[in-house]
């Protein structure tokens, strides 16, 4: 089983529709989680840290579900702008902090 | 504030030959962790650097080196290329002592090995 488990997609969405992404982590003792956003040709930018709690940044909602082992990405009313592959990251415990990257969730928000 | 900075941005290269990719963290930042994208792929871990050592190491062979200096740039050196190391190379940037570990990406090396 893959470290971190993504659906490369691609999910391709109306513009102002909702859409929803899984990722799966196998890890139990994975201490940290973050979404990341890629664009073609271009490096991975964080978009946001995911919390234990849930946390919300405008249009886009992390949650974590530590019991199942796996980190949503919701975004609302897609923009044309949001196409790109998000990719989901997983810290391990340990001193020096490796990281895992899923393979990226491809999404296209078409007009 | 400087982001994260590599280089080269392109490189060819052939079988067998050896290449040596630079990076200069973001301002502020302590450790340099380097990853090789293959197309369609998520970035994979080669290793990280602290203090000019390397404290991690993901799955890669020894042909794979790498060098911090004090003033925490680093150097990722590839040895007896394959045509398989053809990849993006991405650096990333981030403090030790941050509790989240939030990586800061630089633009990447695109290596094509022919």
């Amino acid at each position: 089983r893959k470290e971190v488990e993504q659906d490369p997609g691609p999910f391709n969405v109306p513009e102002g529709a909702t859409v929803a992404f899984n990722c799966t982590y196998s890890n139990s003792a994975s201490q940290s989680f973050f979404w990341y956003r890629q664009d073609c040709r271009k490096e991975p930018k964080l978009l946001m840290s995911v919390y234990s709690s849930g946390n919300e940044d405008g249009r886009f909602t992390a949650q974590l579900n530590r019991a199942s082992q796996y980190i949503s990405l919701l975004i609302r009313d897609s923009k044309l702008s949001d196409s790109a592959t998000y990719l989901c990251v997983v810290r391990n415990s340990g001193g020096y902090q490796k990281v895992t990257f899923g393979i990226g969730t491809k999404l296209q928000v078409i007009p | 504030d400087a982001g994260v900075t590599q280089s080269p941005t392109h490189l060819i290269k052939t079988r067998g030959q050896q290449v040596t990719l630079r990076c200069s963290p973001k301002s502020g930042h302590d450790t340099v962790s380097w990853y090789q994208q293959a197309l369609g792929q998520g970035p994979q871990f080669i290793f990280q650097y602290y203090e000019e050592e390397e404290r991690q190491r993901g799955n890669f062979p020894d042909r794979f080196s790498g060098h911090q200096f004090p003033n925490y740039s680093s150097e990722l050196n590839v040895n007896a290329l394959l045509l398989g190391d053809s990849a993006l190379y991405l650096c990333a940037s981030g403090l030790r002592d941050r509790g989240s570990y939030e990586q800061y990406f630089g633009p990447g090396t695109r290596l094509t090995v022919t």
